[in-house]
């Protein structure tokens, strides 16, 4: 079965600092991708970034950059120079490619404090 | 705004009762996904639609259906409801039904049972 696993439930920063959020998952395919989605107060479910398994460099989206181990099946997320408006749900989630299901992780929830 | 819009925002009914959700995509997308948040929960995938047909299947109860129209919207029913069904429903749409693309989420819709 594929499964993605968040082992942070829960996470704190202060503003300005960095803060990495873990997620690794399991599969059997060669061809995927990840994602990182937030989830701030309001529900809305908003891409952060998204990772191409056959691209060996890893994402960057401003403060928002992916360390990417595909032999390790390792997907973190480091936020720098963390503002309050980071304060959300973080999930990672990962879909093999030509197939139609996204598939989540629990989720770590990220506050980042003043 | 997403551009994918779901309607209602905030629905509470009672147990027993039969709910409707509706989900209009972003425009030119023709994929369309259905997933349930339960409480401080990751995201369930219930159901996929592509152009009017069902692309995938997910954890979806027997008591609830979907169907995605002609114009493309998508309606979420569910019935018999009990108190676990409570929920955070969300629609996503894509272009096309492949990992490559990405899912844009809609607000969600709030579902209570009392």
């Amino acid at each position: 079965a594929q499964t993605v696993t968040q082992s942070q439930p829960e996470m704190s920063v202060q503003e300005a600092e960095t803060v990495t959020l873990s997620c690794t998952y399991d599969t059997s395919e060669n061809n995927y991708y990840l994602f990182w989605y937030k989830q701030p107060p309001s529900r809305q479910m908003i891409l952060v970034i998204r990772q191409e398994a056959y691209k060996q460099q890893n994402a960057t989206e401003n403060r928002f950059s992916v360390n990417f181990q595909k032999a390790a099946k390792s997907f973190s997320l480091k936020i720098s120079d963390s503002q309050l408006g980071d304060t959300a749900m973080y999930f990672c989630a990962f879909i093999p490619v030509n197939t139609d299901k996204l598939i989540f992780g629990t989720g770590t929830r990220l506050q980042v404090f003043p | 705004d997403s551009g994918v819009t779901q309607t209602p925002k905030h629905l509470i009914t009672a147990t027993g009762q039969r709910v409707t959700l509706r989900c209009s995509p972003r425009s030119g997308d023709l994929s369309v996904y259905w997933y349930q948040q339960s409480l401080d929960q990751g995201l369930q995938f219930l159901i996929q639609y592509y152009n009017g047909e069902e692309r995938a299947k997910g954890n979806i109860l027997e008591r609830f259906s979907a169907q995605q129209f002609p114009d493309l919207h998508s309606e979420l029913n569910l019935s018999s409801l009990e108190l676990g069904d409570s929920a955070l429903y969300f629609c996503a749409s894509s272009v096309e039904f492949s990992g490559a693309n990405v899912l844009t989420f809609g607000a969600g819709s709030r579902l209570t049972v009392l």
